[in-house]
């Protein structure tokens, strides 16, 4: 069954903690991204990466970090420099190509903060 | 990067066909028009994209006049599963999409 997980779908964390979010797909796609969505808004892209041990900070990159060691994993790491960290994190990966590329999206993660 | 705009609600009946326009109006030559899907608490789902005059699927058509300054989607015959927001996305070959804050269509019984 081909597709993007994340897990966990549901998260908390309390006040001065890092927590990851994981992001995994097996659709063979070398671009994967992360976006942030709050209640009643669009998505923001956070940071995506167009090949393996390389990524670039989107539009609100402040207080998250990424890596991607593997072409099917890109892990988000929301730090305790995020003011502001309870949202829907949602992950999607894309083929990658020059043009009409599409992305596909993963299930999401709440996080909450407490 | 083009930015998009779109009516912000729409509601309509279960049975009617439902036409959700966006606008983009510096779209760039290549360019292509994606529009996706999103129910609550859930990740978009692709509807369908398409770069000129008209494109369908099993679910919707898009129609794209010859200027390429708007797009319109078409939903034949709703039901009240897909109430939903509805994103119009100007795809610019940068792996940047702009999200807009969407369509909310509701389809009432």
């Amino acid at each position: 069954d081909g597709g993007i997980t994340q897990s966990p779908k549901y998260l908390f964390r309390k006040e001065g903690q890092n927590v990851t979010l994981s992001c995994e797909q097996n659709l063979n796609h070398d671009a994967m991204y992360w976006y942030r969505q709050d209640p009643g808004q669009g998505l923001r892209l956070i940071y995506y990466s167009q090949i393996v041990n390389d990524f670039q900070k989107g539009d609100i990159a402040e207080g998250y970090s990424v890596s991607r060691e593997k072409k099917e994993s890109f892990p988000l790491t929301v730090t305790s420099a995020q003011k502001n960290p309870t949202a829907f994190y949602l992950c999607a990966s894309s083929p990658g190509l020059p043009q009409a590329d599409t992305q596909y999206f993963g299930p999401g993660t709440r996080l909450t903060v407490l | 990067l083009a930015k998009t705009t779109q009516p912000i609600s729409m509601d309509s009946y279960e049975g009617q066909e439902v036409n959700i326009t966006c606008s983009h109006n510096n779209i760039a030559t290549n360019d292509y028009i994606t529009w996706y899907q999103q129910f609550p608490s859930q990740g978009p789902r692709f509807i369908i994209q398409g770069y000129k005059t008209k494109v369908t699927n099993e679910v919707a058509s898009l129609f794209i006049p010859a200027d390429r300054k708007s797009s319109t989607l078409s939903l034949p015959r709703v039901s009240l599963s897909d109430t939903a927001v509805y994103y119009c996305l100007v795809f610019s070959g940068t792996y940047k999409y702009i999200f807009g804050t969407g369509t909310r269509l509701k389809v009432l019984a």
